[in-house]
């Protein structure tokens, strides 16, 4: 158990739709991480927070958007749902930013499927 | 995106053999690190390699930082069942824009008792 939890463990939901997906980092990290994993793909970083603020940003989509909040949990907002966004979703903390090179623990994920 | 080139794709062994995965990169990483995924699991972190050449063991798992900082492997010793699964090397950089990870493509183990 990496200490990272992740909600819900499975989704499924429609084309066209949106969905929220849940991240509790591992508890004194500041640091979190949406990594999102599918076949044709592999895992690809989207996007990380640090401390409530965005800090980097990968090949996350403009209808993806995400969150940390004041308690330093995250949320991961997917919308207008396309078939090719069925994946696993990946939150990963870690203690800091990134200034100095720091472990990232990875949660159990979501996985999401769009039909 | 960029990946980092990982080989083998999958390895199929007999228990008790030893195994050898590497992975490539085109630019410089300042730290390598090894997962290993289980089905419906996150990756779970193996090793992390922080210094060019560096060589570290965990237990069965040696791995190694090459000297180029472009490069790592992945050796596990004495296969055993439970070795089964998808193991991603993963290169970070130092830099003020974030520390992401970026993936290779993984390698699928299989381990027959």
């Amino acid at each position: 158990d990496s200490g990272v939890t992740q909600t819900p463990k499975h989704l499924i939901t429609a084309t066209g739709q949106r969905v929220t997906l849940r991240c509790s980092p591992r508890s004194g990290d500041l640091s979190v991480y949406w990594y999102q994993q599918s076949l044709d793909q592999g895992l690809q970083f989207l996007i990380q927070y640090y401390n409530g603020e965005e800090r980097a940003k990968g090949n996350i989509l403009e209808r993806f958007s995400a969150q940390q909040f004041p308690d330093l949990h995250s949320e991961l907002n997917l919308s207008s749902l396309e078939l090719g966004d069925s994946a696993l979703y990946f939150c990963a903390s870690s203690v800091a930013a990134g200034a100095i090179l720091e472990t990232q623990y990875f949660g159990p994920g979501t996985r999401l499927l769009v039909l | 995106g960029q990946q980092l080139n990982q080989s083998p794709q999958s390895m199929f062994i007999q228990e008790g053999e030893d195994v050898s995965m590497n992975c490539t990169s085109s630019s410089i990483f300042n730290t390598w690190l090894w997962y290993k995924q289980d089905p419906g699991e996150g990756p779970v972190l193996l090793i992390a390699l922080y210094k060019a050449g560096e060589l570290t063991s965990n237990g069965r798992l040696t791995a190694q930082f090459g000297i180029t900082r472009k490069d790592s492997f992945l050796n596990i010793s004495a296969s055993i069942p439970s070795d089964v699964g998808i193991y991603f090397c993963a290169g970070q950089r130092l830099g003020t824009s974030g520390s992401r990870l970026t993936f290779g493509e993984g390698t699928q183990l299989t381990v027959n008792p």
